[in-house]
């Protein structure tokens, strides 16, 4: 099994705040996804990144993968209340496509 | 814009019941899945489907866990003898080819009394 343990479970800020969740594993991923869902959906995928080291941009998110693929992390900057959701990172690591290891997610509140 | 749809959105059931979650892909997709999420806990693999057989399955997902494609469009999860560990948000997904974007259903809630 491989897992993936993403911090913080929990974050409550200010409209503006910047914000910094991370996802890290022992293992190494393939693919590192980052998936967003609100209550009573399924998740959304936002991104996946693939190549170690690799930085992708959706407006004022940034995610990051690790040069060893064996962590990420997704920036906000400016948060805004809209951005209130839960963030779920998953890797893709076994020999199966769509085989994903889910965190167990950050639950982000952006207060106005 | 196409989209996994799940039915039912909630179901309730008496310990030891079957039940049967239905899913309809997206219909140009051919990699099935099934996840699930307890309440408060992480989202977990159960199973993949390709070409009509079970391509990888979790250590959940044992012999009460069956599941089917009937037909060209339906995708189901059966649960022969449900427990009471087996409430959580059921999750259907479907990717088009590989490598490729998973999309999730909204998701079947199954409450066993």
């Amino acid at each position: 099994t491989q897992l993936l343990e993403q911090s913080p479970q929990f974050l409550s800020i200010q409209e503006g705040e910047n914000l910094t969740v991370y996802c890290n594993s022992s293992s190494v991923f393939s693919s590192l996804q980052w998936y967003r869902q609100e209550p009573g959906e399924g998740p959304v995928l936002l991104v996946t990144v693939v190549t170690g080291g690799e930085v992708k941009k959706l407006k004022r998110l940034t995610f990051q993968f690790g040069d060893a693929r064996k962590d990420s992390s997704l920036h906000i900057t400016a948060a805004q209340p809209g951005d209130t959701g839960l963030y779920l990172c998953a890797g893709e690591g076994g020999s199966t496509l769509g085989r994903l290891y889910f965190g167990r997610g950050t639950q982000l509140t952006v207060w106005p | 814009e196409p989209e996994v749809t799940q039915t039912p959105s909630h179901q309730v059931t008496q310990m030891g019941q079957e039940v049967i979650l239905r899913c309809v892909p997206i219909s140009n997709h051919l990699y099935f899945y099934w996840y699930r999420q307890i309440l408060g806990q992480k989202v977990e693999f159960l199973v993949s489907f390709y070409n009509n057989e079970i391509s990888e399955k979790s250590e959940i997902f044992d012999d009460q866990f069956s599941v089917e494609r009937p037909d060209g469009s339906n995708f189901t999860l059966k649960i022969r003898s449900t427990k009471l560990e087996d409430s959580a948000m059921y999750f259907c997904a479907s990717i088009r080819t590989g490598p490729g974007e998973l999309f999730f259903g909204e998701g079947s809630r199954l409450t066993v009394l």
